[in-house]
């Protein structure tokens, strides 16, 4: 069973603020998605990675597989970034299966 | 306009009502998937589907029973529900079930049981 974890649970931050959200995950894997939700519950895909940088405006997704480990930054925060952001990866017993992180709520402020 | 809609957006319903929710996808894709989330829990997945065929159960009670007429549809049959199975139900699409493939998400339907 792959666990993934995300940290931190709950994050503030002043705009322009640079932000960074981490997920972990337990075994090995051929992608990880990063997605965000805005209040209301609308899902966005940002991200899929399997290896090394992704950028997109002012987001950066990258992954180390051999520790098992991504990030999600965001440059020069801005209140309309808030939003709870959620990795998740393919099951390792079934691959069309995804397994989502608990999220992580940000909230940039004027 | 993220090429998924869903209807109802909210639902409120008893326990005794049969509702059904409403998904379709603009895509062109053949998977799609229901998933639930409930406050404070990660995204849960419910059932998916790949080419209208069925290939994933999550373990889901028989009080939620999907249906896929064809590959831009997909629908969640609701009877005899739970107050705990108040939650946002989340429609999604891609182009197929591989673990790579972006998953496209439509806004959800809320739905509160009584």
């Amino acid at each position: 069973k792959n666990e993934v974890e995300q940290s931190p649970q709950n994050l503030t931050a002043q705009e322009g603020e640079f932000i960074t959200i981490n997920c972990s995950y337990s075994v090995g894997i051929s992608a990880l998605h990063w997605l965000q939700q805005h209040p209301g519950g609308g899902i966005v895909s940002l991200f899929m990675l399997s290896s090394g940088k992704k950028k997109h405006g002012r987001l950066i997704a990258t992954i180390n597989i051999q520790e098992k480990h991504s990030s999600l930054h965001i440059t020069a925060s801005h209140p309309r970034d808030s939003a709870v952001y959620i990795c998740a990866v393919p099951s390792y017993i079934n691959t069309d299966k995804l397994i989502f992180g608990t999220g992580t709520r940000l909230q940039v402020f004027p | 306009e993220t090429g998924v809609t869903q209807t109802p957006r909210h639902l409120v319903m008893g326990m005794t009502n049969k509702k059904s929710l409403k998904c379709e996808q603009h895509l062109g894709h053949n998977a799609m998937y229901w998933y639930k989330q409930s406050a404070k829990k990660p995204l849960e997945l419910m059932f998916v589907y790949n080419f209208k065929e069925q290939t994933e159960n999550n373990s889901v009670p028989s009080r939620f029973s999907p249906e896929c007429p064809n590959s831009s549809h997909l629908f969640l049959h609701l009877h005899t529900l739970q107050p705990e199975d108040s939650a946002l139900y989340l429609c999604a699409s891609s182009q197929d079930t591989q673990g790579e493939d972006t998953q496209y998400f439509g806004p959800g339907t809320r739905l509160t049981v009584l």
